[in-house]
């Protein structure tokens, strides 16, 4: 059966320091991948997502996942944060044969000043 | 262009009663997907709907339903409401699928007393 899991439920860092959001999948064909963020009181919003070519994909505010097939993950990185990226992080993964979209449980992000 | 609207934002509602809940996709967008967001179960795809006819379903019971409109709104309807109905329930919004980019609603926050 399809999944998705973000080992880590919290994550706490300090504004400037580096980020990077685990995200492991199981699914049978090449998948396509999606980075959402969800703030305090507002809907989800795209950061990046895969589909096909190169395995680095850069997103807005900022963020860069990298596909790896081999570990079957698509981890999104930062290299500085800002007090304002705080929030929920969801990882997500389709497939071509489904037209369901399957989100993990989500990454919670604080930023200490 | 506009948003991806949500109606009503906030509903309480008792054991029992029926629910119906209204989602306006960006102009153009003719794929509504529906996702029901708790703290423990996450998010989770209820159903999409495209042209009008639902394309594909999650795994919740038949009290689950919706549709979707010529003007590609749709709505969906929650019969005999039970306890654990009470979620964030949002919409999301692309041109053909949810294999493209979804953009999502804020939500509508329903208790369920």
């Amino acid at each position: 059966a399809q999944s998705v899991t973000q080992p880590d439920i919290h994550i706490t860092v300090s504004e400037g320091a580096s980020l990077e959001l685990r995200c492991n999948y199981s699914y049978g064909a090449t998948p396509y991948l999606f980075w959402y963020v969800q703030s305090p009181g507002q809907g989800l919003q795209l950061l990046l997502k895969y589909f096909s070519g190169d395995t680095l994909v850069q997103g807005i505010k900022g963020f860069e996942a990298e596909f790896k097939r081999s570990q079957s993950s698509f981890n999104l990185r930062k290299p500085s944060v800002h007090w304002s990226d705080a929030a929920e992080y969801f990882c997500a993964v389709g497939e071509t044969s489904y037209d369901k979209v399957i989100f993990g449980p989500g990454t919670s992000l604080s930023v200490i000043p | 262009k506009a948003g991806v609207t949500q109606t009503p934002r906030y509903l309480i509602k008792t054991r029992g009663q029926q629910v119906t809940l209204s989602c306006s996709p960006i102009s153009g967008h003719r794929s509504v997907s529906w996702y029901q967001q708790t703290p423990g179960q996450g998010l989770q795809f209820l159903f999409e709907y495209f042209s009008e006819t639902q394309r594909n379903k999650g795994n919740f019971p038949g009290r689950f339903s919706g549709r979707q409109f010529s003007n590609s709104r749709s709505e969906m309807n929650v019969s005999t409401l039970e306890l654990g109905d009470s979620a964030l329930y949002l919409c999301a919004s692309s041109m053909t699928g949810v294999h493209e980019t979804q953009y999502f609603g804020p939500g509508t926050r329903l208790l369920v007393l």
